[in-house]
């Protein structure tokens, strides 16, 4: 079946470490993204990639990094310099960026809890 | 500023009481709608995509419209496997990204 998987579902760091968060995708999407969810708020993006090697900020980029060397795989890293990472990250793809709209279909998810 | 403003933010029907979720937005060049349902501590899960003013699609129990300004959700004769968090989004254009965003939810208790 195909699909986005995120791991690992459940994430505890310690304050000033790094951490990494995966996510692969077996849609042969070309685009993906990631997302950070808190209480009452929309979605807000992180990062997102159209091409292998190739990525760009988006609203909340500060304190995260990204790469991107494969077409099915984005993993994120939540830097010490995060001031608050406790969260659910959600990885998401789509078959393109491009002048149409694309649906994009979400992971699982990941929470992080900064302990 | 994109802005996409769902209502309201929870809802308790009785199982088999009609109503409807709102999503109203304000962007500028609209390129697309999208209605997810997400589940506590899940990723959301796609539902619909709406393209153009007077479009509608349907799934079971589920009935999406568009407007210019809004969309609906409606639920019709609800289930308790229905509740769920749902989810609107807007994707607009955005200087060459489309950028999607999102509204906070409409969180839906379905009683028995």
């Amino acid at each position: 079946d195909g699909g986005i998987t995120q791991s690992p579902k459940y994430l505890f760091r310690k304050e000033g470490q790094n951490v990494t968060l995966s996510c692969e995708q077996n849609l042969n999407h070309d685009a993906m993204y990631w997302y950070r969810q808190d209480p009452g708020q929309g979605l807000r993006l992180i990062y997102y990639s159209q091409i292998v090697n190739d990525f760009q900020k988006g609203d909340i980029a500060e304190g995260y990094s990204v790469s991107r060397e494969k077409k099915e795989s984005f993993p994120l890293t939540v830097t010490s310099a995060q001031k608050n990472p406790t969260a659910f990250y959600l990885c998401a793809s789509s078959r393109r960026i491009g002048p149409d709209t694309d649906t994009q279909y979400f992971g699982p998810g990941t929470r992080l809890t900064v302990l | 500023e994109d802005q996409v403003t769902q209502s309201p933010e929870a809802l308790r029907l009785q199982e088999g009481e009609s109503s409807s979720l709102n999503c109203s937005y304000t962007v500028s060049g609209l390129r697309g709608l999208f209605w997810y349902r997400q589940d506590p501590g899940k990723g959301p899960e796609f539902l619909f995509t709406l393209y153009s003013a007077g479009e509608e699609k349907e799934k079971e129990r589920l009935k999406a419209t568009l407007t210019k300004k809004e969309s609906f959700l409606h639920i019709t004769a609800p289930k308790p496997e229905d509740s769920a968090t749902y989810l609107c989004a807007v994707q607009a254009d955005s200087g060459g990204y489309q950028k999607v965003t999102f509204g906070t939810g409409t969180k839906l208790q379905v009683i028995p």
